[in-house]
């Protein structure tokens, strides 16, 4: 148990480029969820998976952005043709036992230019 | 639906004295509810939980909260600050349909003073 690994930590993209990011969760967890937070704010929801099936889309998910979980292992974040407005740390969490709590991995803070 | 509100965006308190970090939530059904700390450039780790078991929660590096449903609060306790507990501090409620996503408080800042 390594626990949650996100890569990039950094990334610094200009406006209009699309970017990926990267989640491995804890090997054993079914749960996967994505979060965004901007500066001085809380953590927000994005998006759920259970396996390899997306359950929930938050509507801070606009169409620019797109989340995958392939055979139920890692996931991907994509959001295309970045605006300033992306700009956020964004945040990947998984679990098994939902009263448990979430495991967070330390999260790929993106800038856009 | 569920939300959480964190009484206060900063706290100072100086090295050994309690600390205090005040919560409160608001929903529809009994609520599960967890503190998490953040301290800089790390990601968000847990303290602590409850899940409608014990009121009086215990949690990790001395820390504990109580449930008190009449007040709707969770407030969050230390007996004697460290230097090692500055961070962020988020009050979370969990939404209990099938995706248990979590509400964030706006967090609180802890500053402890040597």
């Amino acid at each position: 148990d390594t626990g949650v690994s996100q890569n990039p930590r950094h990334k610094i993209t200009k406006r209009g480029q699309n970017v990926t990011f990267r989640c491995d969760p804890i090997s054993e967890h079914n749960r996967l969820y994505w979060y965004r937070q901007t500066l001085g704010q809380g953590p927000e929801f994005l998006t759920y998976f259970q396996n390899e099936a997306q359950l929930e889309k938050s509507r801070l998910l606009s169409d620019r952005f797109s989340a995958e979980r392939p055979k139920g292992s890692f996931s991907t974040l994509e959001i295309q043709r970045t605006e300033q407005g992306d700009s956020a740390m964004y945040l990947c969490a998984s679990t098994q036992l939902v009263l448990e709590g979430y495991t967070f991995g330390s999260g790929t803070r993106l800038t856009v230019v | 639906a569920q939300s959480v509100t964190q009484l206060d965006s900063h706290v100072s308190v100086s090295e050994g004295t309690p600390v205090l970090l005040r919560c409160n939530y608001s929903s529809s059904y009994s609520p599960s509810l967890f503190w998490y700390v953040q301290h800089p450039n790390k990601g968000l780790q847990l303290l602590l939980k409850y899940t409608s078991a014990a009121t009086l929660v215990k949690g990790i590096n001395g820390f504990e909260a109580e449930f008190k449903k009449s007040e709707t609060s969770f407030h969050l306790t230390k007996p004697s600050a460290h230097m090692s507990d500055a961070a962020e501090y988020f009050c979370v409620v969990s939404d209990r349909s099938g995706t248990y996503k979590y509400i964030f408080g706006t967090g609180t800042r802890l500053k402890v003073l040597a």
